[in-house]
């Protein structure tokens, strides 16, 4: 079993939707967690750290549930330019990230 | 601001041959990592160097080595490639445990 694993969607979201996914993790003594974004087979660029208290950066806003062992992002207000493969990646010591395989958003317009 | 800077983009090689994938981190970064990331694959963690130690280690053949010089750039040296090590190979730097950020990767094809 994967530590990181994801909805690989697709989510095919028209403009202006909300689209919102999960990412599991299986060990519960991750420390840290993000959420990277993927374009076509670029570099993952970091969308956001994500915090126990959730954060909101703009239109995204990712949750953090410890006891479910879960995190979440939500995007609202779906724009063309946020169509892309995201990656949750959990920070289990201090060095290496694990990813999941990614889920895949494609905005519509 | 500047990014990771990997070196070079695009690289091309035979079955056996050698290769060396370069890495220069954003200033100021103490942390370097290096990623295989296959088609259609997530990226998958080979080693780290914090302060010019190697300070974690992941799914790297023993092919493959790597370090980090006295200017916190890094070297990937693979040797006796096969075909499977065809893949995008990134590098990511961080200062102490802060989050990484990727360069735009290396495209390594072994033909």
């Amino acid at each position: 079993r994967k530590e990181v694993e994801q909805d690989p969607g697709p989510f095919n979201v028209p403009e202006g939707a909300t689209v919102a996914f999960n990412c599991t993790y299986s060990n519960s003594a991750s420390q840290s967690f993000f959420w990277y974004r993927q374009d076509c087979r670029k570099e993952p660029k970091l969308l956001m750290s994500v915090y126990s208290s959730g954060n909101e950066d703009g239109r995204f806003t990712a949750q953090l549930n410890r006891a479910s062992q879960y995190i979440s992002l939500l995007i609202r207000d779906s724009k063309l330019s946020d169509s892309a493969t995201y990656l949750c990646a959990v920070n289990i010591d201090d060095y290496k990230l694990s990813f999941g395989a990614g889920t895949t958003v494609t905005v519509r317009a | 601001a500047a990014g990771v800077i990997q070196s070079p983009r695009h690289l091309i090689k035979e079955k056996r041959e050698t290769a060396t994938l370069k890495c220069y981190p954003i200033p100021r970064h103490d942390t370097v990592y290096w990623y295989q990331q296959g088609p259609g694959q997530d990226p998958q963690f080979l080693i780290s160097f914090y302060e010019k130690m190697q300070s974690d280690k992941g799914s790297i053949p023993d092919r493959f080595s790597a370090q980090q010089f006295s200017d916190y750039h890094s070297e990937l040296n693979m040797s006796s490639l096969e075909l499977g090590d065809s893949a995008l190979y990134f590098c990511a730097s961080s200062f102490w445990n802060q989050p990484q950020h990727f360069g735009d990767g290396t495209r390594l094809s072994i033909l």
